[in-house]
């Protein structure tokens, strides 16, 4: 089945420090990869997203690539900050039609950056 | 452009009770998925409803269940409410017969169950 799985946590880093969450996936077909970020008390938030192999999803200085050899989409920061500590889920969808399709969520992996 | 808005934020029943769960997408958005969230299972796919049909299912008892209005407002309804229903439900929009657009995630109804 399709399935995406991400490194456990949590992860703590000192502020500057550099930022590797590992997300690999199964799938069936050729699927979109997204990471999303939830903060306390929130929903999710897009963070950045590739819909084919080799692209670079990029915001916020978080930069992931969709890799199809090795089925991966590793999140990278080069400097974190305090207000980056959230949960980070990686995720894939497998599009249809015209529905975006269900999301498929990694566990999510805390981040907590200490100053 | 306002967000997705789920009501209410917070909702405490008990065993036995129905809830109904309301969300408002993105004015534009047609496409409106829910989602299940706890510590144990993560994030699980419930519905997505488009054009007031359910066009995708997750794998939930039919005591879960949804509806979408022409305005493409939705709600989703759980009966007979088991203590494992406590979750953060979720919400998302999205344009539909667009490829590769992403899900806008509302905050969330958190529902205790006593």
């Amino acid at each position: 089945g399709n399935s995406v799985t991400q490194m456990e946590g949590p992860v703590t880093l000192s502020e500057e420090a550099f930022l590797t969450i590992n997300c690999t996936y199964t799938a069936t077909g050729y699927p979109s990869l997204f990471w999303y970020v939830q903060y306390p008390g929130e929903g999710l938030q897009l963070l950045l997203k590739a819909t084919k192999a080799d692209d670079k999803g990029s915001n916020k200085g978080f930069e992931a690539t969709y890799r199809k050899e090795t089925t991966s989409f590793h999140l990278e920061k080069g400097s974190v900050q305090v207000s980056d500590s959230a949960v980070y889920f990686c995720a894939l969808t497998l599009n249809y039609g015209g529905s975006q399709g269900n999301l498929i969520f990694g566990k999510g992996t805390k981040l907590s950056v200490k100053p | 452009k306002a967000g997705v808005t789920q009501t209410p934020r917070y909702l405490i029943k008990t065993r036995g009770q129905q809830v109904t769960l309301s969300c408002s997408p993105i004015s534009g958005h047609r496409s409106v998925s829910w989602y299940q969230q706890t510590p144990g299972q993560g994030l699980q796919f419930l519905f997505e409803y488009f054009s007031e049909t359910q066009r995708n299912k997750g794998n939930f008892p039919g005591r879960f269940s949804g509806r979408q209005f022409s305005n493409s407002r939705s709600e989703m309804n759980v009966s007979t409410l088991e203590l494992g229903d406590s979750a953060l439900y979720l919400c998302a929009s999205s344009p539909w017969g667009e490829g590769n657009q992403p899900q806008h995630f509302g905050d969330g109804t958190r529902l205790s169950i006593l």
